[in-house]
């Protein structure tokens, strides 16, 4: 079946200008994450959605960052004014809904931002 | 609060010898464990889990990994090392006694055999 799904899978932005991602998880997953992976480095937690629970924004490193999902299905993530500190490849994974909470994640391929 | 160490950035090892890629966690209650892999230009795939039961958790390719509740670490290994092992290993955690905790990841180790 379908995995996880994102666009666009480059985009190159001004410095200054706003931008959306987009995610499309696996269909009947509960759980959509999103985080962000600079060059060479680790997995930055950004935030997370868990069915129809408050998001946990805890890992947005700005007010510039926002994200929203609608139900159980897409997810953008939104970043105004962005600075060339932004550039990075931002993952979205998602997983299904599971009792015990430790389903695996399953990540898309993500999409690399890059501001000039 | 829960964290991830990955204390080494790269791992270096030559084909067919074994491999250990470090990792140690915190959290406040008990963890959820996970191995992820990211192949060169490929997206990250999940390789084995600890939930609970069985110190020795086995995973794909041939990697297991070992959770060791008074150490706090969950290392991944596996016995003889192939070229194609060479990747981006990620360690990543949860509490299990929150239901609403998040999956937090480790920076990451860079896994490198030789011939």
């Amino acid at each position: 079946g379908a995995g996880v799904s994102q666009s666009p899978s480059n985009k190159v932005t001004e410095k200054g200008k706003d931008v959306e991602l987009r995610c499309d998880p696996i269909s009947g997953h509960t759980a959509l994450y999103w985080y962000r992976q600079r060059l060479g480095q680790g997995l930055e937690f950004l935030i997370y959605f868990q069915g129809n629970s408050a998001p946990d924004k805890s890992g947005l490193p700005s007010d510039r960052f926002s994200a929203e999902r609608t139900g159980e299905s897409v997810s953008t993530l939104t970043i105004q004014r962005t600075q060339q500190e932004d550039s990075a490849v931002y993952l979205c994974a998602s997983s299904p809904r599971d009792s015990a909470y430790n389903s695996p994640l399953h990540f898309g391929n993500g999409t690399r931002l890059t501001v000039t | 609060a829960q964290s991830v160490a990955q204390p080494e950035d790269q791992v270096n090892v030559a084909e067919g010898n074994p491999l250990t890629v470090k990792c140690t966690y915190s959290v406040s209650g008990n963890p959820y464990l996970f191995w992820y892999v990211q192949y060169p230009n490929r997206g990250l795939q999940f390789l084995l889990k600890y939930i609970t039961g069985d110190n020795l958790v086995k995973g794909s390719y041939g990697f297991e990994a070992e959770f060791n509740k008074s150490q706090t670490s969950f290392h991944l290994k596996k016995p003889s090392a192939l070229v194609s092992d060479s990747a981006l290993y990620f360690c990543a955690v949860r509490d299990m006694d929150s239901s609403a905790s998040k999956i937090i990841f480790g920076s990451g180790t860079r896994l490198s055999i030789r011939p």
